[in-house]
């Protein structure tokens, strides 16, 4: 099985709103990922997890926090978002962060910032 | 740095015909590896076929084949019998080994019409 499960599929929310982004694998990878996507752009990587470790921030803006509470499931805290926050976040997983393991994407969660 | 380049913003193609989507990047590394994802319209972002740069060999996978030219740094994409699910936008990546990151093309919508 093959599948990465993210909810909710659509999120609006206010800029002074706190929400929360869920990602859930079930294959044993032990690597996942969190992308920001804008329309017609390729993903930009925010995220990644190794071994329920932090292993890569690229720079992103503290309103956005991470969590791996367990080898299967990955949060994305919001807090305080701007409305060029917008996009679509895509969660990704993969055997392990080494060279030969593709990455397995969620179908993502749309978010609005209002 | 590691550049990918997809030229090409828009390929249309008539069903059942074969189209060839291009890539090109550019790396110092001997030892990588190469995807070509698919993104259908609201759709779940998929891998298409992947490629081990240590591997002379052309990957296929079913009516996908790449034409990898690693001297000429440039791996293409062939659809062969071009179906309307096919219809997409299509995103080269190269694999960083450095830090675990996948670094995107702009990405090609591809269209078919019937």
């Amino acid at each position: 099985d093959t599948e990465v499960t993210q909810t909710p599929k659509h999120l609006v929310m206010g800029m002074t709103n706190k929400k929360s982004l869920k990602c859930e694998q079930h294959m044993g990878h032990r690597a996942m990922y969190w992308y920001k996507q804008k329309a017609k752009k390729p993903p930009e990587l925010m995220f990644v997890y190794s071994y329920e470790k932090l292993s890569i921030n690229e720079s992103v803006p503290s309103r956005f926090s991470p969590e791996c509470p367990n080898s299967s499931l990955l949060n994305l805290h919001l807090h305080a978002l701007q409305p060029e926050d917008s996009a679509l976040y895509l969660c990704a997983s993969s055997q392990e962060s080494g060279l030969r393991y593709e990455q397995y994407f969620g179908p993502g969660t749309r978010l609005t910032v209002t | 740095a590691q550049t990918v380049t997809q030229s090409q913003p828009e390929m249309s193609v008539q069903e059942a015909e074969t189209v060839t989507l291009s890539c090109t990047y550019d790396t110092s590394e001997s030892d990588y590896y190469l995807f070509w994802y698919k993104q259908p319209p609201s759709r779940q972002m998929i891998l298409v076929i992947r490629q081990e740069a240590y591997k002379q060999q052309n990957a296929t996978e079913n009516r996908f084949s790449v034409n990898f030219q690693k001297a000429a740094k440039s791996f293409s994409l062939k659809i062969s019998d071009s179906q309307l699910g096919d219809a997409a936008m299509y995103f080269c990546a190269y694999y960083r080994v450095s830090n675990y990151q996948l670094i995107w093309g702009a990405g090609t919508k591809l269209i078919i019409k019937p």
